[in-house]
């Protein structure tokens, strides 16, 4: 297993400009998550998913877009972004139901977004 | 809406003694689970270990173990025998099972290991 696979690893934009950060996992989880991470903070939620079609938003997520159209997937679109918006972006999945391992977060390695 | 707060933003700890990184927080639940999660310099998020609420037992997972006091809203992580390779960011996280299903972070504790 792969794991969860976060691209790109590094992204430089101007404002204004947008852009898809792209989310699969292969483990077949039902829920997925994109987190920010800024200087000494812990991470806060954008926007999460429980299941295909089925998308909701966290503590930030003005500024974002989010769809689910496979289980698999879970890109985060910015639509103009901008310099607030520079952070350190993380996708998470975890299983809903059943296991020893249910409601546990797994993270990608995350990705860095810069916004001049 | 739930908090959870590191009051120790730094921590040193001699090479194979024990330190224990400290965490509270504040939830009106019954139903929810605590998780300590590593960050090293790579940035990658690590899971260290896992505490369902509602278990009493303070799990453990090899020289990691936590002190889980639910009245108390308390949950700290003692690291045993520490190594070089357990120098990060350590954050505390508090998962809902019963409102929306998400992680909130703690600040984080940054921890360095002496030689």
């Amino acid at each position: 297993n792969a794991g969860v696979t976060q691209t790109p690893k590094f992204q430089v934009l101007k404002t204004g400009q947008s852009m898809t950060l792209q989310c699969a996992q292969d483990m077949n989880h039902e829920y997925m998550s994109w987190y920010r991470q800024d200087p000494g903070m812990g991470l806060r939620l954008i926007h999460y998913s429980v299941g295909a079609g089925i998308t909701d938003q966290g503590e930030v997520p003005n500024g974002y877009n989010v769809s689910r159209s496979t289980t698999e997937d879970f890109p985060l679109r910015l639509l103009s972004a901008a310099p607030s918006q520079t952070s350190v972006y993380f996708c998470a999945s975890s299983p809903l139901a059943g296991g020893p391992f249910t409601d546990t977060q797994y993270f990608g390695p995350g990705t860095r977004l810069t916004v001049l | 809406a739930q908090t959870v707060t590191q009051s120790q933003p730094e921590m040193s700890v001699q090479e194979a003694e024990t330190v224990t990184l400290s965490c509270t927080y504040d939830t009106s639940e019954s139903d929810y689970y605590l998780f300590w999660y590593k960050q090293p310099p790579s940035r990658q998020m690590i899971l260290v270990i896992r505490q369902e609420a509602y278990k009493q037992q303070n799990a453990t997972e090899n020289r990691f173990s936590v002190n889980f006091q639910k009245a108390a809203k308390s949950f700290s992580l003692k690291i045993s025998d520490s190594q070089l390779g357990d120098a990060a960011m350590y954050f505390c996280a508090y998962w809902s099972r019963t409102g929306r299903r998400a992680l909130t972070f703690g600040s984080g504790t940054r921890l360095q290991v002496q030689p």
